[in-house]
C-alpha cells in the first residue's frame, strides 16, 4: 500500500543552523502539507502546496520557513536558522484532492534545536 | 477561526468493551467535513472514520462509529468491543468547504485498552 515517507527520523540542530526536512509523498496525490506538533500540543497546520506554489500559511509559517517540490516526487520543508522553539515533531501529508478526501501523513521527522 | 476542543485527555476502557471519545468544534459554516485520525505509538496517524456535515446519517466504519450532532457541533466517536491495538492518541479535526485545505485539530485523547 503506498504511504507517505520522511526522512530524517530524527533531526538534532544547533540553534540557528538550516536544516531541511524531507518527504516524499505518495505519487498519483496532488496536494501536500506540513503540520508540526510540539510536544504534549496539538498538531498545528504550516502551510499546503499545490500545482508548484504555495496555496495556504499558517501565521507560524514566517520567513524562515520555505517549502519545495524540488523534482516531481519530493517535497521539502527548509527552516532557514532554527530556533529552541522550533523543537517539535513535523509531518507532511499528501491527498489526492480536497473536501473529504483523506489526507495521509508520514510518520514525521522529530527535529530538536540545541 | 474555527476551533476542535477534546475535553478527555485520557480515557480507558477494558477490552471488548464500548468507549465513546468527544469533539465539540466552533465554526461559523455550514458544509465542512469532520475527522477522527487515530496516532499509535508509533506516531503515524491514521484516519479512522470522516463524515460530511451535509450528511444526517452518521458515519460508520466497523467498530467505529460517530455520533455527528450538527446543531450541537458535536462529534464524538464510539469505538464497539475494543481491542488492544485501539490503544492510541485520538485527534478530532475539521476542515471547511471549499478555500481553506487545512485539518483544524483538536487536542487528542490518549485511550488505554486494559485487557
Amino acid at each position: 500500500e503506498p504511504e507517505v515517507t520522511q526522512t530524517p527520523s530524527h533531526q538534532v540542530t544547533q540553534m540557528g543552523q538550516e536544516v531541511i526536512l524531507r518527504c516524499v509523498p505518495i505519487s498519483n496525490h496532488l496536494y501536500f502539507y506540513w503540520y508540526r506538533q510540539i510536544l504534549g500540543q496539538k498538531v498545528e497546520f504550516l502551510v499546503s502546496f499545490y500545482n508548484n506554489e504555495i496555496s495556504e500559511k499558517s501565521e507560524i509559517f514566517d520567513d524562515q520557513f520555505s517549502v519545495e517540490r524540488p523534482d516531481g516526487s519530493n517535497f521539502t520543508l527548509k527552516i532557514r536558522s532554527t530556533k529552541l522553539e522550533d523543537s517539535a515533531m513535523y509531518f507532511c501529508a499528501s491527498s489526492e484532492g480536497l473536501a473529504v478526501n483523506e489526507q495521509f501523513f508520514g510518520p514525521g521527522t522529530r527535529l530538536t534545536v540545541l | 477561526a474555527q476551533t476542535v476542543t477534546q475535553s478527555q485527555p485520557e480515557m480507558s476502557v477494558q477490552e471488548a468493551e464500548t468507549v465513546t471519545l468527544s469533539c465539540t468544534y466552533d465554526t461559523s459554516e455550514s458544509d465542512y467535513y469532520l475527522f477522527w485520525y487515530k496516532q499509535p505509538p508509533s506516531r503515524q496517524m491514521i484516519l479512522v472514520i470522516r463524515q460530511e456535515a451535509y450528511k444526517q446519517q452518521n458515519a460508520t466504519e466497523n467498530r467505529f462509529s460517530v455520533n455527528f450532532q450538527k446543531a450541537a457541533k458535536s462529534f464524538s466517536l464510539k469505538i464497539s468491543d475494543s481491542q488492544l491495538g485501539d490503544a492510541a492518541m485520538y485527534f478530532c479535526a475539521y476542515r471547511r468547504e471549499g478555500g481553506s485545505e487545512k485539518l483544524v485539530f483538536g487536542k487528542g485523547t490518549k485511550l488505554t485498552v486494559n485487557p
